[in-house]
């Protein structure tokens, strides 16, 4: 059974840069049609794709992120972390890892299957 | 605002079957497939429908998706107790190239 965790300091002030890691056991990031993605969800609010690490190294981060995001791994651990830079009150939320599956063509097919059980970052002075 | 539009809540009774829609357009649900999942209260999300009407393993077929043009639907018959949760819907955006999620549809079961 593939498991997520992830870990990182629960409060981060302003300006400063939110850093957050996933372990990950029953599956390795390194090889597989998997990719390993990072996805938060303010309180009570929907969810938002923030980027993905492939299993040869390379990341895709949401438009809407990247000047901030720095997806990256260590394999010996079987861990990838993200950084988020110049974090604001905004950038409160849960933040979870998860395994993605992604089938692309005229119809791309795209669904998360195993989920971490989310680490909630506050960004307060 | 969410890209994809769902209602923010839908209810229903128990043995009932509800529908829960979600609205794209042509770059996200228009041309590609369709996910939904479902979140417990504090529980992360969890994979229901995938490829617009795929069921993964133990999802029982009381669950049904289907898709058509840029809108796409999760039906629920046979209403659970424990079927409250909230609903989100999910697909492929080309302009993102990555996924987006509509707002959640919360269910109530009353």
């Amino acid at each position: 059974q593939v498991q997520l965790q992830e870990s990182g300091p629960g409060l981060v002030k302003p300006s400063q840069t939110l850093s957050l890691t996933c372990t990950v056991s029953g599956a390795s990031i390194s090889t597989g049609a998997y990719t390993w993605s990072w996805i938060r969800q303010p309180a009570g609010k929907g969810l938002e794709w923030i980027g993905r690490i492939y299993s040869n190294g390379a990341t895709y981060y949401n438009p809407s992120l990247k000047s901030r995001v720095t997806i990256s791994r260590d394999t010996s651990k079987n861990q990838f972390s993200l950084r988020l830079t110049s974090v604001t009150a905004a950038d409160t939320a849960l933040y979870y890892c998860a395994r993605e599956l992604n089938f692309y063509g005229s119809g791309s097919s795209n669904w998360f299957d195993f989920w971490g059980q989310g680490t909630l970052v506050t960004v307060s002075s | 605002q969410s890209v994809l539009a769902q209602p923010p809540s839908a209810s229903g009774t128990p043995g009932q079957k509800v529908t829960i829609s979600c609205s794209g357009g042509s770059s996200n649900i228009g041309g590609n497939t369709v996910t939904w999942y479902r979140q417990v209260p504090g529980a992360a999300p969890q994979l229901l429908i995938y490829t617009n009407n795929k069921r993964p393993s133990g999802v029982p077929d009381r669950f049904s998706g289907s898709k058509s043009g840029t809108s796409a639907s999760l039906a629920i018959s046979g209403l659970q107790s424990g079927d409250e949760a909230d609903y989100y819907c999910s697909t492929w955006d080309d302009s993102v190239k990555g996924p987006i999620f509509g707002g959640g549809t919360k269910l109530t079961v009353l």
